[in-house]
């Protein structure tokens, strides 16, 4: 157990729809970044925010947004869902910057279906 | 332009040695990350490397060349247990962007 966690576990929903991902990071993280997974494609980097603010944005599409609340945790909203968008969301979190506290702790994903 | 290169899938027996190999462009690298990440579960972390050269964990090992832009993940005294994909990740410079690549699947047979 990493001590992130990810809501739901699962979640299927059709195309058109808007979904919202959560996640806790680990006590005493500031950093929570969010990756996409998906077969074809591997692990994508897709924002990453610290302490509230965005720090880094990877490959996010525009119906896709992210924030990070007052108490660290952070949500990923999908909207408009395509068919596309099936893949396993992964949060992880760090204390700081990856440079410096080199190590990051995944949550144990949400699989998204999109049918 | 920004590019992690990996083998696809590797095999080894118990008890053997193999090394995984990662080849990477990126525009401003900072570091060379190595995960571990069984089917349908989380990654972890192996290794962070900054300086060129090999770093030993325990069973593991990660060499970084700078100058060539290319890592490889050594792993010693193969167990069943060490069947997962292994992913190599650049950091790019000054920010906490990881760009992966799509992961070496690794099968030991006993």
């Amino acid at each position: 157990d990493s001590g992130v966690t990810q809501t739901p576990k699962h979640l299927i929903t059709a195309t058109g729809q808007r979904v919202t991902l959560r996640c806790s990071p680990r006590s005493g993280d500031l950093s929570v970044y969010w990756y996409q997974q998906s077969l074809d494609q591997g692990l994508q980097f897709l924002i990453q925010y610290y302490n509230g603010e965005e720090r880094a944005k990877g490959n996010i599409l525009e119906r896709f947004s992210a924030q990070q609340f007052p108490d660290l945790h952070s949500e990923l909203n999908l909207s408009s869902l395509e068919l596309g968008d099936s893949a396993l969301y992964f949060c992880a979190s760090s204390v700081g910057g990856l440079a410096v506290n080199n190590e990051q702790f995944f949550g144990p994903g949400t699989r998204l279906t999109v049918l | 332009g920004q590019n992690i290169d990996q083998p696809t899938e590797m095999t080894a027996t118990e008890g053997a040695i193999v090394q995984i190999n990662c080849t990477y462009q990126t525009s401003g690298f900072n570091g060379l990350f190595w995960y571990q990440q069984h089917a349908g579960e989380a990654p972890t972390f192996l290794s962070y490397n900054v300086l060129d050269g090999l770093e030993e964990k325990g069973r593991f090992s990660s060499f970084l060349s700078r100058s060539k832009g290319y890592s490889y993940l050594l792993l010693k005294e193969l167990q069943m247990k060490d069947s997962a994909s292994y992913l190599c990740a650049a950091l790019s410079y000054n920010t906490d962007k990881l760009i992966f690549g799509t992961g070496t699947r690794l099968q030991v047979f006993p």
